[in-house]
């Protein structure tokens, strides 16, 4: 199993470019989710999904978006990135939320000058 | 609104010795707490869960704990060495909604 992958490592914007990040897992796990990094900080929540079809916000989703068409991906959309939006990107996913862990992608380093 | 704390920030200790790294939260409403292990450069790796009902959880030389009525969790790593050398997370999961709430973290160095 290659468990959560995320493309690209790295990635360098200009303000108001657009991109996707891409996430996949290979474990069918129904839960995925986006997370933000910000240097010195916890990790914030961006999006989420409990299964295909179906996502929700979390706790900073502004300039944001999600799909989740087929239970392996969970891209996120960023539109008219903004240097706000500089930071590290980390999509998890798990089986069930609260009893099983979750998983972590490696990061997307995300610089937006 | 859940608040998680990680103090101190940085803590440096010689090999071989047992260590407390401290998390604490506001809201003692939670699912669960989790312990992860953050490597520069690379994801996070989930070491521990402690579900709302449970007061421990143990995994090779570390222990969680976890105390709702004071919002206290504690990990304990024991003859430490220098490959636990790493920034580790706690996070909390409430009833309410899938977010985990995390702490900024505790930035370990093990010295050889």
């Amino acid at each position: 199993n290659a468990g959560v992958t995320q493309t690209p490592k790295f990635r360098v914007l200009k303000t108001g470019q657009s991109m996707t990040l891409l996430c996949a897992q290979d474990m069918n796990h129904e839960y995925m989710y986006w997370y933000r990094q910000d240097p010195g900080m916890g990790l914030k929540l961006i999006y989420y999904s409990v299964g295909a079809g179906i996502t929700d916000k979390g706790e900073v989703p502004n300039g944001y978006n999600v799909s989740r068409s087929t239970t392996e991906d969970f891209p996120l959309r960023l539109e008219l990135a903004a240097p706000s939006q500089t930071s590290v990107y980390f999509c998890a996913s798990s089986y069930d939320r609260a009893t099983y862990e979750q998983y972590f992608g490696p990061g997307t380093r995300l610089t937006v000058t | 609104k859940q608040e998680v704390t990680q103090i101190p920030a940085a803590l440096s200790v010689p090999e071989g010795e047992n260590l407390v790294l401290n998390c604490s939260f506001t809201d003692s409403a939670i699912y669960n707490l989790q312990w992860f292990r953050q490597d520069p450069g690379k994801g996070l790796t989930s070491l521990l869960l402690i579900q709302s009902s449970q007061r421990e959880q143990t995994s090779g030389r570390l222990n969680a704990s976890l105390d709702k009525s004071s919002g206290r969790s504690t990990l304990y790593i024991a003859a430490s060495q220098p490959g636990d050398s790493a920034t580790y997370l706690c996070a909390t999961e409430s009833y309410s909604n899938y977010q985990l709430i995390w702490g900024a973290g505790t930035k370990l160095i093990i010295k050889p």
